[in-house]
């Protein structure tokens, strides 16, 4: 059974530039949640889609916004980056959500230059 | 999601048991305990999870006190390959409350040859 996969594994970026990370949960799971890691502020989470809807939030501005497809495939965005953006973002899936274990992508380590 | 409060680091022997231990003193009767461990850059692995009785899994065993106001984390034979950062959390098992962990700063352990 394939994990978690996270595409690209590295990205840079220009402050400004925009990006666009992908998550393919595990078969069969239809939660996909986001989190951003940094030296700084430890894992935090951005938020979490169930069946092509954002069910939960964190304490991020808008400039992060994300979206499900109805294969529960997921996409996170960030517009105008800045450089304090630079982290590795993990992407976790589940089968349902609240109530079963999350399983984590190797995460994308995106560098804002 | 209530708070947990574990030691920053611990060193353990190869080949004894590493017994990492949480504090979770406000935790409420739906709240279940939850440890994920992260190696260095990779993405954070779930390990095993418990309400108020012991839990055993082929990774490690979980002790949670009889008035669940602490646990136990226990891998009783570690490896090198068991140094990591490792994350007690506590929070509501339910199916409609969302994928969303509170990480804390976790626990780094050193597994010593």
């Amino acid at each position: 059974k394939a994990g978690v996969t996270q595409t690209p594994r590295y990205l840079i970026k220009t402050r400004g530039q925009q990006v666009t990370l992908s998550c393919s949960p595990i078969s069969g799971h239809r939660s996909v949640s986001w989190y951003q890691q940094t030296p700084g502020q430890g894992l935090q989470f951005l938020f979490e889609y169930f069946s092509e809807t954002q069910r939960n939030k964190g304490n991020f501005p808008g400039r992060f916004s994300g979206r499900q497809f109805s294969n529960s495939r997921s996409e996170m965005n960030v517009s105008t980056l800045e450089l304090g953006d630079s982290a590795l973002y993990l992407c976790a899936s589940s089968i349902q959500g609240g109530n079963t274990e999350a399983f984590f992508g190797q995460g994308t380590r995106l560098t804002v230059v | 999601d209530a708070k947990t409060t574990q030691p920053p680091s611990m060193d353990c022997a190869e080949g004894r048991a590493a017994n990492l231990p949480c504090n979770h003193s406000t935790i409420s009767g739906n709240e279940y305990v939850y440890w994920y461990r992260q190696i260095h850059s990779q993405g954070p692995q779930y390990i095993i999870h418990g309400l108020k009785n012991n839990e055993t899994n082929e990774m490690a065993s979980l002790i949670i006190t009889e008035d669940r106001k602490s646990s136990t984390l226990i891998l009783p034979h570690a490896t090198l390959r068991d140094t990591a950062v490792y994350y007690c959390i506590v929070r509501v098992h339910s199916l409609n409350y969302g994928q969303n962990f509170v990480f804390g700063p976790g626990t780094r352990l050193s597994v010593l040859p």
